[in-house]
């Protein structure tokens, strides 16, 4: 079954530290891997995804098919990134814009 | 662009009693996806519409069911309500012309409280 997990419910951090937020998935296919961000009192928003393969505030995700992971990596946590972050997995088929599949999410605290 | 705006932004209903939610997509989007957000879980998808026919549907009862309008604005209705429908409701658009897996764009979600 398609399924995406997060470990972590929650994950505190002083600034300036390194910021490693895990992400395992499992489908047979070829999925697409898709990071999310909700900050307080703000909107689900998209962080990033892995075929844009691209740098978004600091942040990037490397998907490993191996260990099927798409973990969430920054080099040193800012007070601002403190969020809940979800990891998101899209069946890619069809040429449509396809179902999302979410994790649990992890709460991001950086502390000052 | 106001982006996806949903309506209403909060509501209390009792067991049984039957609701609908409504959902403009973003500006040039032509596709409209309901997700169900529990406490403390991620989304849930619920199913997807497109050129006004549902095109995916997610692990939901047929309580839950939709419609898309021409104009791509589109509404969840959900009847017999139970105490677990109580949850935040969200609405996501995307542009499926312009290609496989456009990016979604949800709104602020409607908080749906059953008594």
């Amino acid at each position: 079954a398609q399924r995406v997990t997060q470990p972590e419910k929650l994950l505190s951090v002083f600034k300036g530290a390194p910021v490693e937020l895990k992400c395992n998935y499992s489908y047979s296919g070829s999925p697409e891997l898709f990071w999310y961000v909700q900050y307080s009192r703000q909107r689900l928003q998209l962080l990033l995804r892995h075929i844009s393969r691209e740098s978004i505030k600091g942040f990037t995700a490397d998907l490993n098919k191996g260990e099927t992971s798409f973990h969430l990596k920054k080099p040193f946590a800012q007070e601002e990134d403190s969020a809940m972050y979800y990891c998101a997995l899209s069946e890619s088929y069809g040429g449509a814009t396809n179902k999302l599949i979410f994790g649990t999410g992890t709460l991001l605290a950086v502390q000052p | 662009d106001a982006g996806v705006t949903q309506s209403p932004t909060h509501l209390i209903k009792t067991r049984g009693q039957q609701v609908t939610l409504r959902c403009s997509p973003k500006s040039g989007h032509d596709t409209v996806s309901w997700y169900q957000q529990a406490l403390g879980q991620g989304p849930q998808f619920i199913f997807q519409y497109y050129e006004e026919e549902e095109r995916q549907r997610g692990n939901f009862p047929d309580r839950f069911s939709g419609h898309q309008f021409p104009n791509y604005s589109s509404e969840l209705n959900v009847n017999a309500l139970l105490l677990g429908d109580s949850a935040l409701y969200l609405c996501a658009s995307s542009w499926t012309a312009g290609g496989s897996n456009q990016p979604q764009h949800f709104g602020d979600g409607t908080r749906l409280s059953i008594l």
